[in-house]
Formats: C-alpha cells, sequence, structure tokens
C-alpha cells in the first residue's frame, strides 16, 4: 500500500496568516491526490482534487500544488472559520489512503 | 444538491453482524462509483469498499482488512447502497461513511461528496 505522510501534526497560526501542509507519498502517485477538510463531529470535506483542482464551491483562499511523491496544501488570511484537522488522500491504485492529518488551530 | 445518509449502525457483540444502508439524492445514481470510508475515533479515514457504477456492473473492490468479511451491494432503483458486515471485530469500531465517486479527467475516482456518518460499535 501507499502510505501518506503529512507535516507538521498540528500547526497554530494568527488570523490573516498563511499556512502550508505538505504531504509526501511513499511512491509516485502522479497527480492522484485529493485534500479534504473535516471539522470535529462532521464528516470530511473535499477542497482540492487532482492535487490543484478546486472543487466547485470551496472558497479560493485554497489551493494545492505538486506531483509525484510531494505535494502541498496552503490556504491564505487564515480565518476561525478553518479550524479543522486536513488529510491528504491519494486515489492512485487500491487501495486509497488517507495521510494521518494536520490539526490546524488558531493562536 | 448531493444527499447522502447513512443508517444503520449501532452497538454488536464481537463475531456479530449488521447491514448498512446509504440513501442517495440529488444525482443519477447509477452512474457515480459508490464507497465506503471508515473513521475509527481519533483515527485518520480508512477505505473499506467500493462498487461500481452500472456501466463497468456493479463491480466491487475492498479493503485486505475487511475482504471476506464485508460485502459492499447497491440496489440502483431504490438510489441505495449497502454495507454488509459479518464477523465483526472490536478493531471495526468506527463511524462509516458512504462516499460517491467521481471520475476526474485522467479517468481516476476520488471522493467528492459524503454522508454525516453512522457509528458502529463492536463491543461485548
Amino acid at each position: 500500500d501507499i502510505q501518506m505522510t503529512q507535516s507538521p501534526s498540528s500547526l497554530s497560526a494568527s488570523v490573516g496568516d498563511r499556512v502550508t501542509i505538505t504531504c509526501r507519498a511513499s511512491q509516485g502517485i502522479t497527480n492522484y491526490l485529493a485534500w479534504f477538510q473535516q471539522k470535529p463531529g462532521r464528516a470530511p470535506k473535499c477542497l482540492i482534487f487532482a492535487a490543484s483542482s478546486l472543487k466547485s464551491e470551496v472558497p479560493s483562499k485554497f489551493s494545492g500544488s505538486g506531483s509525484g511523491t510531494d505535494f502541498t496544501l496552503t490556504i491564505n488570511n487564515l480565518q476561525p472559520e478553518d479550524v479543522a484537522t486536513y488529510y491528504c488522500q491519494h486515489y492512485d491504485t487500491y487501495p486509497p489512503t488517507f495521510g494521518g492529518g494536520t490539526k490546524l488551530e488558531i493562536k | 444538491e448531493v444527499h447522502l445518509v447513512e443508517s444503520g449502525g449501532g452497538l454488536v457483540q464481537p463475531g456479530g453482524c449488521l447491514r448498512l444502508s446509504c440513501a442517495a439524492s440529488g444525482f443519477t445514481f447509477s452512474d457515480y462509483y459508490m464507497d465506503w470510508v471508515r473513521q475509527a475515533p481519533g483515527k485518520r479515514p480508512e477505505w473499506v469498499g467500493r462498487a461500481r457504477d452500472r456501466a463497468n456492473s456493479h463491480t466491487t473492490e475492498y479493503a485486505a482488512s475487511v475482504k471476506g468479511r464485508f460485502t459492499v451491494s447497491r440496489d440502483d432503483s431504490k438510489n441505495s447502497l449497502y454495507l454488509q458486515m459479518n464477523s465483526l471485530k472490536t478493531e471495526d469500531t468506527a463511524v462509516y461513511y458512504c462516499a460517491r465517486s467521481s471520475r476526474d479527467s485522467s479517468g481516476h475516482y476520488n471522493f467528492d461528496n459524503w454522508g454525516q456518518g453512522t457509528l458502529v460499535t463492536v463491543s461485548s
């Protein structure tokens, strides 16, 4: 199975900051990578697919980049409603697997 | 608007069985791959299994951890997805989500919409 490793595991930033979360795959996955946002007690919500394509109705403050094994999620102008855990997930082969998550908090 | 509603969760003893359902609305159900994804408390999500669309004869795929114990099925006439879980283990305790998968331009499928989940607790 392809292992997905995220860093950092937790992150504290100020309102208005730009934050970056990284995700590394244990082998190349081209661009078959999605990013999810999960708020406490809620289902994960897809933000980005194909590494950099923004899902419809997701604010443009979220962006993704990368290919092969290294990927990033960037959140601009951090707001209190962005507090959540963020997961990356590959869908290159079976089984699709998720990263360990990055818990984002506001300072 | 895509709407997915899971049901059927509850408390079951180890070795027992349970059947989950997912009612779909807001899209042409038969045209989409559908998946089950679970999440144990405080853990990352884990993919469980998939039922492909009608064009692909509803064929299925499973995670190694559930293969032989769980069965994914669907009834397109009822816009419903099912997960039959047999020989349940304590490590199957999780919130189970139904997810729709969409095909991107490369022909790969990603989870683009999720239900709210149903909790399965396996305990004596």
